[in-house]
């Protein structure tokens, strides 16, 4: 089955930096990336997706890269807000729709 | 508010007792899924419907677990004799299921924290 694996564990960055995470997946027929921001006592929010046949979407401050040669992927964020402290996670998802595997997450603290 | 709704936000029971959970979906959604997520990990998938089928289940899905979906509009997951090792927050989210693409985005609930005593 898929197995998605996301780094860092946590990040720590200064109002206005940029942040990168980054995910590999192994299965070949994922063709679906999700990204998830999740507060604390909330669940999980979809913040942006890509498919297998983009190799990078923008919106706005969030961009998200696809290689599916090297069958990774990562989030960008820009300009980094305190509000953009969360966890993130990635996701995985083949054509089936419901096999969607999620990496471990990412703890973002943007520091004032 | 019309996203995914998800009853009691918060649940302690003492072990070996029944619980039941409730997901309402955002309303045109056709696929429900359930999930459980348990600190530090991402969500894991445990079963999901389509409409009022049920069309798969993890593995992580013993038999003391059950889900249903009468009328494919809410859906309940119950966890029966529960067990120490049950504590965690159980996810549910739902997604439109549309022909061409099929993966669609799925949106969740906030979840329901369970903690078994």
């Amino acid at each position: 089955g898929e197995n998605v694996e996301q780094h860092p564990s946590t990040l720590s960055v200064q109002e206005g930096d940029s942040a990168v995470i980054k995910c590999t997946y192994s299965d070949s027929a994922s063709n679906y990336f999700p990204w998830y921001k999740q507060e604390l006592g909330k669940g999980p929010q979809l913040i942006i997706d890509i498919r297998s046949n983009v190799g990078e979407k923008k919106d706005q401050r969030i961009a998200v890269t696809l290689n599916k040669t090297a069958k990774h992927f990562s989030l960008h964020i820009t300009e980094t807000q305190p509000e953009d402290s969360a966890v993130y996670f990635c996701a995985a998802e083949g054509i089936r729709n419901n096999d969607m595997r999620f990496g471990a997450g990412t703890r973002l603290t943007v520091k004032p | 508010d019309t996203g995914v709704s998800q009853d009691p936000r918060h649940k302690i029971t003492k072990r070996g007792q029944n619980v039941t959970f409730r997901c309402d979906p955002i309303s045109e959604h056709n696929r429900l899924y359930w999930y459980r997520q348990t600190l530090g990990q991402g969500p894991e998938f445990l079963t999901y419907f389509q409409n009022e089928a049920q069309l798969e289940k993890s593995r992580l899905l013993s038999d003391r677990f059950s889900a249903e979906r009468p009328k494919g509009s809410f859906s309940t997951l119950e966890i029966q004799r529960t067990e120490q090792g049950d504590s965690a927050m159980y996810l549910c989210a739902s997604s439109l299921s549309r022909g061409g693409w099929s993966n669609q985005p799925q949106h969740f609930g906030d979840g329901t924290r369970l903690s078994i005593l």
